[in-house]
């Protein structure tokens, strides 16, 4: 066990819709990473968080957004959902080391 | 822009087998670190090693062992008398400075299957 929590563990939606995937990073740890794998994408960093703020941005699509609340944990929104979102989302969080804990993932599937 | 190669796709092996799994990777940064980590068929991301790029000793953890050159740019992967539990994709990453932050680049990952 990581340490860092994700939820749902499983979500399918149909195209168009939204939906919020959650994550809560191990204690201590300020930095929350977002990941997507995806089978010919593999697995890309979408963004980070550092206490709040954003900090990077990767591939992250416009219709894909996220925050980091005050007591740490993230949410990431999924918007205007299409087929090719399918995916494992993973959250991670960044220690003192830089060494980033996954968490479970989230595999979205859209329909 | 960084970049990791793990050229193996698949690897097939039967148990008790030694396997070693290649990594090579592209940074112009001086400090950087490399990981690896391992996807069991659950889909969890399970963190083995961080290392640092000053630090060129190899590592041994139990059956697991690394290989870190710099003169290649390689961080091989080694399992002793593999066991089926250790039946998982494996990637390894390579941390890329980005402005103030930093960020994991993967490699495609190396799905090995240990056969009883």
């Amino acid at each position: 066990d990581s340490g860092v929590t994700q939820t749902p563990k499983h979500l399918i939606t149909a195209t168009g819709q939204r939906v919020t995937l959650r994550c809560s990073p191990r204690s201590g740890d300020l930095s929350v990473y977002w990941y997507q794998q995806s089978l010919d994408q593999g697995l890309q960093f979408l963004i980070q968080y550092y206490n709040g703020e954003e900090r990077a941005k990767g591939n992250i699509l416009e219709r894909f957004s996220a925050q980091q609340f005050p007591d740490l944990h993230s949410e990431l929104n999924l918007s205007s959902l299409e087929l090719g979102d399918s995916a494992l989302y993973f959250c991670a969080s960044r220690d003192y080391t830089d060494t980033q804990y996954f968490g479970p993932g989230t595999r979205l599937t859209v329909l | 822009a960084q970049k990791v190669t793990q050229a193996q796709t698949e690897i097939s092996v039967v148990e008790k087998e030694d396997v070693t799994l290649d990594c090579v990777y592209e940074t112009r940064d001086t400090t950087y670190y490399l990981f690896w980590y391992k996807q069991p068929p659950s889909g969890e991301l399970v963190f083995l090693i961080r290392r640092n790029s000053f630090d060129e000793q190899n590592e041994i953890s139990g059956r697991y062992s690394w290989n870190f050159q710099k003169s290649t740019s390689s961080f091989n992967f080694t399992i002793t008398a593999s066991q089926v539990v250790d039946s998982a994709v494996y990637f390894c990453a390579l941390s890329e400075r980005q402005g103030g932050s930093e960020k994991l680049v993967f490699g495609k990952g190396t799905k090995l299957t240990v056969n009883p």
